[in-house]
């Protein structure tokens, strides 16, 4: 079974600043996807980033960009810029792709920025 | 529909009762999903659907909770004889399910469900 953990609770930053946001996983598989979604005060689990394991480039999103490190099983979340509009609880996933049974989600990490 | 659709929104039920949480998803996904997200907590697998292929429901915490997805599309979770510690939300999300899909999910905006 896969697991993903993500170390940080919670996260204060000013606006403008840059973060990082911290995630490892664990499995045995070669294959696999990884995700960042972002969870605002709606409730709706927005993707942030994709990241596909096969590829060795670091996934690139405007503001957001991955630091994936497979060797380590690591993947962290940079958001450069940071905006007001950035709060929000951010979970790392985990998957398999294809039909296989759904995405592992880390507990998350809620990220405040602060005017 | 263009998104994942959930309803009811929010639920407040009392303790024993029954309540049935409803999904639908994105037109042409093959694969739909529940998850439960407990206050402050990260998403908990609750039970999978792909096709016409039996669920996956070994995410299911108890008998008391059962799931139905209907001609392939819609999906509805039942908790019977709700309890207090099924006060959560339930996250309903699909996917393309193809074999060379990355398996991103599609999320709803969940049904808040509060037991008394």
């Amino acid at each position: 079974a896969q697991t993903v953990t993500q170390s940080q609770p919670e996260m204060s930053v000013q606006e403008a600043e840059t973060v990082t946001l911290s995630c490892t996983y664990d499995t045995s598989e070669s294959n696999y996807y990884l995700f960042w979604y972002k969870q605002p005060p709606s409730r709706q689990m927005i993707l942030v980033i994709r990241q596909e394991a096969y590829k060795q480039q670091n996934a690139t999103e405007n503001r957001f960009s991955v630091n994936f490190q497979k060797a380590a099983k690591s993947f962290s979340l940079k958001i450069s810029d940071s905006q007001l509009g950035d709060t929000a609880m951010y979970f790392c996933a985990f998957g398999l792709g294809g039909g296989a049974d759904g995405l592992t989600f880390g507990k998350g990490t809620h990220l405040i920025i602060q005017p | 529909g263009a998104g994942v659709s959930q309803s009811p929104s929010n639920k407040v039920t009392e303790k024993g009762k029954d309540v049935e949480l409803r999904c639908d998803p994105i037109s042409g996904h093959t694969a739909l999903y529940w998850y439960r997200q407990s206050l402050g907590q990260g998403l908990e697998f609750l039970i999978y659907f792909q096709g016409n292929s039996a669920p996956d429901k070994s995410g299911l915490p108890s008998d008391r909770f059962s799931a139905e997805r209907t001609g392939g599309s819609v999906s509805t979770l039942t908790i019977q004889r709700t309890q207090q510690e099924d006060s959560a939300v339930y996250l309903c999300a699909s996917s393309a399910g193809a074999t060379r899909d990355t398996g991103e999910l599609f999320f709803g905006e969940g049904s808040r469900l509060t037991v008394l």
